[in-house]
């Protein structure tokens, strides 16, 4: 089974400063799915970014945008112009074509955002 | 509004008294699953369903089971619940077959606390 992980439980950022949030993954795959999810104390998981593996170009959402790097397995989240709003729990996620369809978690890093 | 809509989201039970929590998309979904949300472990699946009458375990099946008898519900039933199932619990629907880089839309979460 493919696995994600997330090496940094938690993380801080000044407010208005920027902040990249590391995952890396393990498969075997060439065709998947990434994701990044915000869960912030509502507890609703909120879907960030994605990312298609068949695609070079990283992702970009506003203020939140990926560095892909599929030879290296690695998809990190930076945030640009931290908002208090931004403090939550982040998810990376991998999403299996081949295998069902299945999604991987990782563990999660909260983040804190220092006014 | 396209939505999954969970039941309940708070719930204290005693040891053995049995439950159900329930799950409903609208979208048309194959795909639902259920998760485990505990500090430190992020979210490890318990079930998961790929269509109607189609259900497979995940990583922590133990005490719990699911049902898929319409496409649109998938309830998590816990026959004789114990203390070490005290958790905060995601149900997630996603299509299948098309349209897969939307990812999962999850439910808002039930909290449950087994005394």
């Amino acid at each position: 089974a493919q696995t994600v992980t997330q090496s940094q439980p938690e993380m801080s950022v000044q407010e208005a400063e920027t902040v990249t949030l590391s995952c890396t993954y393990d498969t075997s795959e060439s065709d998947y799915y990434l994701f990044w999810y915000k869960q912030p104390p509502s507890r609703q998981m909120i879907l960030v970014i994605r990312q298609e593996a068949y695609k070079q170009q990283n992702a970009t959402e506003n203020r939140f945008s990926v560095n892909f790097q599929k030879a290296a397995k690695s998809f990190s989240l930076k945030i640009s112009d931290s908002q208090l709003g931004d403090a939550a729990m982040y998810f990376c996620a991998y999403r299996s074509v081949a295998n069902g369809n299945q999604f991987y978690f990782g563990t999660g890093t909260s983040l804190t955002v220092i006014p | 509004e396209a939505q999954v809509t969970q039941n309940p989201r708070y719930l204290i039970t005693v040891t053995g008294k049995k439950l159900t929590v329930t799950c409903s998309q609208n979208m048309n979904h194959e795909y639902m699953s259920w998760y485990r949300q505990d500090p430190g472990l992020g979210l490890r699946q318990i079930y998961y369903s790929m269509n109607v009458e189609v259900t497979d375990k995940g990583d922590v099946p133990e005490g719990y089971k699911v049902s898929r008898k319409e496409k649109r519900n998938f309830p998590l039933i816990l026959e004789s619940p114990s203390p070490n199932q005290t958790s905060l619990y995601f149900c997630a629907s996603s299509t299948q077959y098309r349209d897969r880089r939307h990812g999962y839309t999850f439910g808002s979460g039930t909290r449950l606390t087994v005394v």
